[in-house]
């Protein structure tokens, strides 16, 4: 089973900033790599998939790099509504499919 | 608009059994892999269970292989997911996701997702 590390746990960030989450892989996945964003009582939605590829709707602010082991979500300019919960998730070669424990994003 | 509504959920012993169901609406659910995701309250997302479209293809983790069934009936638009043998660490919040893309075996990532439907194990 593949592990999948997120890093921090928790971010604190100020309005306007920028926010660099990560995500490690226990073996390389190449680019099998989606990100979720969950609020509070949500579900979760998808944000990022291929790595970084946006979703319907996922606004520009919202980006993700990252190949084989190590990963990243940058959220470029932090508004209000982007302080959640953000899980990565690893799909390679399924199943079976792991998430990441999460990086809880809190206003500074 | 894709709609996702789970129902099932309930109290419900160790050893025992429920059933949930998944609504679908909005897309055309008889091409489309489904799955379930599960969440314990306070902790991360796990996924639980995948089915292909004519769900002849079925998928779980390994907490779970033995004692819950995942099927679909593609005439309801309708997933379920079978819990038998339930077990404290099954207590968790219930997600179906639809996949991002109707092709088989499907991609994985999940597109949209129901609201969530409660299952508590304890006696």
């Amino acid at each position: 089973e593949i592990v999948m590390t997120q890093s921090p746990a928790t971010l604190s960030v100020s309005p306007g900033e920028r926010a660099t989450l990560s995500c490690r892989a226990s073996q390389s996945i190449g680019s099998k790599l989606a990100w979720y964003q969950q609020k509070r009582g949500q579900a979760p939605r998808l944000l990022i998939f291929g790595a970084s590829t946006r979703a319907t709707g996922v606004p520009a602010r919202f980006s993700g790099s990252g190949s084989g082991t190590e990963f990243t979500l940058t959220i470029s300019s932090l508004r209000s509504e982007d302080f959640a919960v953000y899980y990565c998730q690893q799909y390679n070669n399924w199943p079976p499919i792991t998430f990441g424990q999460g990086t809880r994003l809190d206003i500074k | 608009e894709v709609q996702l509504l789970e129902s099932g959920g309930a109290l419900a012993q160790p050893g025992g059994s429920l059933r949930l169901s998944c609504a679908a609406s909005g897309f055309r659910f008889s091409t489309n892999v489904m799955h379930w995701v599960r969440q314990a309250q306070g902790k991360g997302l796990e996924w639980v269970s995948s089915i292909s479209d004519t769900g002849l293809s079925r998928y779980y983790v390994d907490s779970v292989k033995g004692r819950f069934t995942v099927s679909r009936d593609n005439s309801k638009n309708t997933l379920y997911l079978q819990m038998d043998s339930l077990r404290a660490e099954d207590t968790a919040v219930y997600y179906c996701a639809k996949d991002r893309v109707p092709v088989v075996p499907g991609t994985g990532t999940f597109d949209n997702w129901g609201q969530g439907t409660v299952v508590t194990v304890s006696s």
